[in-house]
């Protein structure tokens, strides 16, 4: 089956660091992919939708400027936080279209903010 | 928009079943989705419904009523690794994306 990963799968950085994190789909070409977060015992809360070749869109509340989304192929997103602040730590999870199954989720990444 | 609802928690006894709903409004209904997340990593396909009726896969089935904005996952057999999250997702005609209920924890106990 369809296999999405992620790297890192955890990192810790300091306050006021950028951090990169990519979602890969392995097998398939993904021009749809989706940015979750997930804080502890929540549920999952989309972040925006990355479109590759164009420009992702943003679910309301979340800071564009912050959460860079860049889909530059058919099988890499990258999410990278700026300016990480604690209060950014979080479980992110990655997402890939598709039909019968929803969506093809990646492993997450779990970010530290110090 | 969507109101996809889920009790928060359900606790069960290790060989029971349980059953966990779900109830959605939606505009353009294009299907409902179950996954299962263990605390810690990302959720993992459990079940599909686009029609009205029981989808049975081994021990987990699902149901689905289109006309009551219904759906329920169902678990036999319980056992201690099926303590996790459930989350109920709701595609809609024309979105990518799919939209999420709260999710319910279950915890089995022996």
């Amino acid at each position: 089956g369809a296999v999405v990963s992620q790297h890192p799968s955890w990192v810790i950085c300091k306050s006021g660091t950028s951090v990169k994190i990519e979602c890969r789909s392995l097998d398939f070409q993904a021009t749809t992919m989706f940015w979750y977060r997930q804080f502890p015992k929540q549920s999952l809360m989309l972040m925006a939708t990355s479109n590759e070749g164009s420009k992702a869109t943003y679910e309301q509340g979340v800071e564009k400027d912050k959460f860079l989304i860049n889909h530059a192929s058919l099988t890499l997103s990258t999410l990278t936080v700026t300016s990480a602040h604690p209060e950014d730590s979080s479980f992110y999870i990655c997402s890939a279209r598709q039909p019968t199954q929803g969506q093809y989720f990646g492993p997450g990444t779990r970010l530290t903010v110090t | 928009g969507q109101n996809i609802d889920q009790p928060t928690e359900m606790t069960a006894t290790e060989g029971a079943i349980v059953q966990i709903n779900c109830t959605y409004q939606t505009s353009g209904f294009n299907g409902l989705f179950w996954y299962q997340q263990h605390a810690g990593e990302a959720p993992t396909f459990l079940s599909y419904n686009v029609l009205d009726g029981l989808e049975e896969k081994g021990r987990f089935s699902s149901f689905l009523s289109r006309s009551k904005g219904y759906s329920y996952l169902l678990l036999k057999e319980l056992q201690m690794k099926d303590s996790a999250s459930y989350l109920c997702a709701v595609s809609e005609e024309g979105a990518n994306n799919l939209f999420f209920g709260t999710g319910t924890r279950l915890t089995v106990i022996p």
